[in-house]
């Protein structure tokens, strides 16, 4: 079974408008993390997020901003205002505690933002 | 100061040639992965060593041979290369987010070693 999943292959925006990346993950583990990379065109894997399972307060850096909700066990990603440089593939991933360092990812989302 | 680098950045190579990455992490971490992007951008985890020791080693070819000296690196060996081992490979570190002590438990990766197998 699919640990993270991101129902959003692709997705596509002008820019201005505001886009949310959706992420579902299953877990038993009362303990765990969720992480959101965006790679952009360049291929590089760039940290975003990380969010334990204690900290339900939602997060806002700037344009980006994150719902954490246990109840539907997911964690989504708001981009504001999008702009061209946005334009990347997004991967969400969970760590649980009991397994230690096992990361699962999503298959990504990819945005794209025209100009 | 580069956190975590592989090399070589590109590889271009015939099949049944065997090749190597290398992968050096300076940020005192524990804990070591491989990963294999393909074509479609999946992240797929290969292998992970945590001080030198192999933790996680999922359904991959024994024509893979990961290889830990020190904590600071894991080199991925690959003999006998197909074609379908063409893919980019990440190279990542991440300290245990349950040790408390601050770190956060990311995963940091390098920068991809784009593989090419003709």
């Amino acid at each position: 079974a699919q640990k993270v999943t991101q129902a959003q292959t692709e997705i596509s925006v002008v820019e201005k408008e505001d886009v949310t990346l959706d992420c579902v993950y299953e877990t038993r583990d009362t303990t765990y993390y969720l992480f959101w990379y965006k790679q952009p065109p360049s291929g590089e894997l760039v940290f975003l997020i990380r969010r334990n399972s204690f900290d339900e307060q939602n997060e806002i850096s700037g344009r980006y901003s994150w719902n954490f909700q246990k109840s539907t066990s997911s964690f989504n990603f708001t981009i504001t205002a999008s702009q061209v440089v946005d334009s990347a593939v997004y991967f969400c991933a969970l760590s649980e505690a009991n397994t230690g360092n096992q990361f699962y990812f999503g298959t990504g989302t990819s945005l794209t933002v025209i100009p | 100061d580069t956190a975590v680098s592989q090399t070589p950045k590109y590889l271009v190579t015939q099949m049944g040639n065997d090749k190597s990455i290398k992968c050096e992490q300076n940020l005192g971490h524990d804990t070591m992965y491989w990963y294999k992007q393909d074509s479609k951008k999946f992240l797929k985890i290969m292998f992970s060593y945590n001080n030198k020791e192999l933790i996680i080693n999922e359904t991959v070819p024994n024509r893979f041979s990961p290889k830990s000296p020190d904590k600071a690196h894991l080199n991925l060996h690959i003999n006998s290369l197909e074609l379908g081992d063409s893919a980019v490979y990440f190279c990542a570190s991440s300290q245990d987010a349950r040790t408390g002590d601050g770190n956060t438990g990311e995963l940091f990766f390098g920068e991809g070693s784009r593989l090419t197998v003709l």
